[in-house]
């Protein structure tokens, strides 16, 4: 099974300022198509997880464009341009390219 | 709009079954795989199951394999998860979610363009105790 593994576990952040999480795979996520398969998912507290990046880079339906998704391979980094209170949560990144699919252990962000 | 919703979770003993439902309306479900994922309390994500379109491939994760089986029904447009066997660490909220396109013909399907887990049910909450 591919192993994701992201840092840091817990990230305090202020309003305005910028954040950052990176997400590390045990083998590359980069399918003959192209494309790198890996998601990023946000959890808010008491509600179900939310789609934010799919395939590395793009943004889902909705998702503010303060959220960005980079990288190739087996290095993944999720970033918010300008954090919001709403932001807080916890931060999954998930690989996509084999079954079973298999998610990080989570980001908790925290202002 | 488009919506999961899960159903069928509850307090069952060790050993037992239990038959999780997830209801889908707002999209043609029966052109996307179907996924579940559960989190166990105070913990992370862990991604359990999918099917394909026309029940023709599954993949479970090893930790339910043989114990927990997927299947769907597209005319009721219900996705399931029979949960046989049931152990304390069962234990979780079960979610539902949607999975990548695909393309069948008869019961043969390609797997279609990728966007992710797109959307989600609410959970229901299964609990294994004695």
């Amino acid at each position: 099974d591919i192993v994701m593994t992201q840092s840091p576990l817990s990230l305090p952040v202020t309003p305005g300022e910028p954040a950052s999480i990176s997400c590390r795979s045990s083998q590359s996520l980069l399918h003959s198509d192209g494309h790198n398969y890996l998601d990023w998912y946000l959890q808010r507290p008491g509600q179900s997880p939310q789609l934010l990046i799919y395939l590395s880079s793009n943004r889902a339906s909705g998702v503010p464009d303060r959220f960005s998704g980079s990288g190739s391979g087996r290095d993944f980094t999720l970033k918010i341009s300008r954090v919001e209170a709403e932001d807080v949560g916890v931060y999954y990144c998930m690989q996509a390219l084999q079954p079973p699919r298999t998610f990080g252990h989570g980001t908790k962000v925290e202002i | 709009q488009v919506q999961l919703v899960e159903s069928g979770g509850g307090l069952v003993k060790p050993g037992g079954s239990l038959r999780l439902s997830c209801a889908a309306s707002g999209f043609t479900f029966s052109d996307h795989y179907m996924s579940w994922i559960r989190q166990a309390p105070g913990k992370g994500l862990e991604w359990i199951s999918y099917i394909n379109p026309r029940s023709t491939y599954t993949n479970n994760a090893d930790s339910v394999k043989g114990r927990f089986t997927i299947s769907r029904d597209n005319a009721k447009n219900s996705l399931y998860l029979q949960m046989n066997s049931l152990r304390a660490e069962d234990t979780a909220v079960y979610f539902c979610a949607r999975d990548r396109y695909a393309s069948c013909s008869n019961s043969v399907c390609y797997e279609g363009p990728y966007y992710g887990l797109d959307v989600w049910g609410q959970g229901t909450t299964v609990t294994v105790s004695s």
